[in-house]
């Protein structure tokens, strides 16, 4: 119940498509789903995030979609480029608390 | 320059010793958390502290321990029980009432042989 699935593990995407990644939880009592970043050799740092009430929720080339009735969340990355290319990683937890439950990580690859 | 920093970057002990990885803050957060890092696991939680003098488990502790004797650093020292210390190290931090939005410090690589 505590966990997120996230995939695919790894994508590689052409210069100027769409990259999608998925994630799935359990959980019902989390009420915010963050997006995390990370490049090699980095820390990972908050990209966008998205509580239930919201279905979509929109930053620059970044979109959340949020389905709640299926307990499934995605991050499209609109024109995506070779400055993408990095480890990103779903999240979800409750705000009452202070854990923060993640997903395994899609490497993405940005071909220019 | 606020931010998280964490010393070394490149960590190497032989196995039975113990080591301590250097977290530090000047965010003035209140929340400060250790995660452990390894290839398609995610981050998995170690321990958090929300207080200065206060800390909780994480979901994988064992072989863990940690302080919190003031405000802007958490220092983890990973033991000699630990079964498989070799793993990123990632420290992070965040205000009470924002828990849920963590800033990452650039993380700990510890190689144990």
């Amino acid at each position: 119940q505590q966990q997120v699935k996230q995939s695919p593990q790894s994508l590689i995407v052409q210069k100027g498509g769409i990259s999608i990644i998925n994630c799935a939880y359990e959980n019902t009592a989390f009420d915010y789903f963050p997006w995390y970043q990370q490049f090699p050799g980095k820390g990972p740092a908050l990209l966008i995030a998205i509580r239930p009430d919201v279905s979509e929720k929109k930053e620059g080339r970044f979109t959340i979609s949020f389905n709640k009735s299926a307990k499934q969340f995605s991050l499209h990355i609109m024109d995506s480029q070779p400055g993408d290319s990095a480890t990103y990683f779903c999240a979800a937890l409750y705000t009452g608390g202070f854990k923060t439950i993640f997903g395994a990580g899609t490497r993405l690859f940005v071909k220019a | 320059d606020g931010g998280i920093t964490q010393s070394p970057k490149y960590l190497f002990r032989k196995e039975g010793q113990n080591v301590t990885l250097s977290c530090e803050q000047n965010l003035n957060h209140d929340a400060m958390y250790w995660y452990r890092q390894d290839p398609g696991q995610g981050l998995r939680l170690i321990y958090y502290s929300q207080i200065v003098n206060d800390f909780q488990k994480g979901d994988i502790a064992e072989g863990y321990s940690v302080s919190r004797e003031k405000k802007e650093s958490f220092p983890l020292t990973v033991t000699s029980a630990q079964k498989n210390p070799t793993a990123f190290y990632l420290c992070a931090s965040s205000t009470h009432r924002n828990s849920y939005e963590q800033y990452f410090g650039p993380g700990t690589r510890l190689t144990v042989t």
